[in-house]
């Protein structure tokens, strides 16, 4: 059984950096194909990703957030870290992480299989 | 940057299909994944790669793509059924996943 489960601060600051760890079981980011994406929901709002690393340590980043963000991973571990700079109250949101898989057809794509419950964060003074 | 856009909401009778649209540019030549997220939850996938189903998602649920618009079709809704539902890309030209702005469902 696959599960994941995001873990950080309820609560940072704004200009502070703000760490989240996804840890997973049921999977090894070790094996092909296998990745880690981050992706966060304001209040009320849509859907935004954040950053995916993959299994032979490629990493992807939103281009918006570029800047202020880094994923590592520790595959001993089973777990991913993802940081970002800089945070802001615009950040307050809901912070999930969730296993991407590569389907092959013709064609690679990777898509969210299974998604940790999320972690809240609040940026405020 | 590429775009996705969703009606903001789809009202359906029990029993009867809803149809979920997801507008971008070329959509037809991308995999598109269907992502159904119920209140206080985590999303689920229901639809990856324009047409397959997610593991333990009924038939009813069915997904297409061409041209400009993919298309999740859920047939004789149930009131379980209402969710917000998000579509996805990858966008190879950013090298970044897309979210669609969202449609809400809702089962009257």
């Amino acid at each position: 059984q696959v599960t994941l489960r995001e873990s950080g601060p309820a609560l940072v600051k704004p200009t502070q950096t703000l760490t989240l760890t996804c840890s997973f079981s049921g999977f090894s980011l070790s094996t092909s194909g296998m990745c880690v994406s981050w992706i966060r929901q304001p209040p009320g709002k849509a859907l935004e990703w954040l950053a995916r690393i993959d299994w032979d340590d490629d990493k992807h980043y939103s281009t918006s957030l570029k800047t202020s963000l880094t994923i590592s991973k520790d595959t001993s571990k089973n777990q991913v870290v993802l940081t970002m700079t800089n945070m802001d109250p615009v950040d307050t949101g809901t912070y999930f992480c969730a296993r991407t898989r590569r389907g092959e057809r013709a064609y690679f794509y990777y898509y969210m299989d299974v998604w940790g419950k999320g972690t809240t964060v609040t940026v405020s003074s | 940057s590429y775009v996705l856009t969703q009606p903001p909401s789809v009202s359906v009778a029990p029993g009867k299909t809803a149809r979920i649209t997801c507008g971008g540019n070329n959509i037809g030549s991308k995999s598109v994944h269907w992502y159904q997220q119920k209140p206080g939850q985590a999303p689920a996938v229901v639809i990856y790669d324009s047409g397959d189903r997610a593991s333990g998602i009924p038939e009813r649920f069915s997904g297409s793509n061409s041209g400009s618009t993919a298309t999740l079709t859920i047939s004789r809704v149930e009131a379980g059924d209402e969710a917000d539902y998000y579509c996805q890309v990858w966008d190879s030209s950013s090298d970044h996943y897309v979210f669609g702005t969202g449609t809400k469902v809702t089962v009257l």
